[in-house]
């Protein structure tokens, strides 16, 4: 079966623009993560939905960052007036019946801000 | 605060044992994690401990102390294809909806 996906795999944007990354999850997981990793470091947590609903966005740096999963299957992360600082790869994944399961990878997005 | 400490980097030989350590103080556990990654590639799953003891899948074991705050991850026979990062992580308390914390990754080189 199919893994979790992630669009588009890179994105190259300039300081000030606005991105969305996308994440498709295995179907039928309803727990969906995103996390960011930078060179060198582990993926460090940012959001967390269970269904449609954001159960847990502790780890959101600042207001520009915003994630959305209108219909409980595929998730948006959404940064706006992006910072050289954001350059990172954002992993997605998403478990199956909430949280007490493994975290299937997707293979996330380098995204750089020039 | 949490904190989840693992050595930045190792060095072993093809067809040894290694063994990866972990230690952690997180302010909830629910479980610990170790994943293993490719450079470019996703975190894959590799073993899960919840309560003390030993868990062995295969060429690999994981070991839990939660009174020591400590676990490793053993890699027998060793191949030049798990030369990775290997990632240790900690899942939070159940109403923190089983986000994981990791470590900074451990990255093993196998040498022929």
């Amino acid at each position: 079966g199919a893994g979790v996906s992630q669009t588009p795999s890179n994105k190259v944007t300039e300081k000030g623009k606005y991105v969305e990354l996308r994440c498709d999850p295995i179907s039928g997981h309803t727990a969906l993560y995103w996390y960011r990793q930078s060179l060198g470091q582990g993926p460090e947590f940012l959001i967390y939905f269970q269904g449609t609903g954001a159960a847990d966005d502790s780890g959101l740096p600042n207001d520009r960052f915003f994630a959305v999963r209108p219909e409980g299957s595929v998730s948006t992360l959404k940064i706006q007036r992006t910072e050289r600082g954001d350059s990172a790869v954002y992993l997605c994944a998403s478990s199956p019946q909430g949280s007490y399961n493994e975290q299937f990878f997707g293979p996330g997005t380098r995204l750089t801000v020039l | 605060g949490q904190n989840i400490d693992q050595p930045t980097e190792m060095t072993a030989t093809e067809g040894a044992i290694v063994q990866i350590n972990c230690t952690y103080q997180t302010s909830g556990f629910n479980g610990l994690f170790w994943y293993q990654q490719h450079a470019g590639e996703a975190p894959t799953f590799l073993s899960y401990n919840v309560l003390d003891g030993l868990e062995e899948k295969g060429r690999f074991s994981s070991f839990l102390s939660r009174s020591k705050g400590y676990s490793y991850l053993l890699l027998k026979e060793l191949q030049m294809k798990d030369s990775a990062s290997y990632l240790c992580a900690v899942r939070g308390i159940s109403y923190q909806g089983g986000k994981l914390i990791f470590g900074q990754g451990t990255e093993l080189s196998v040498k022929p």
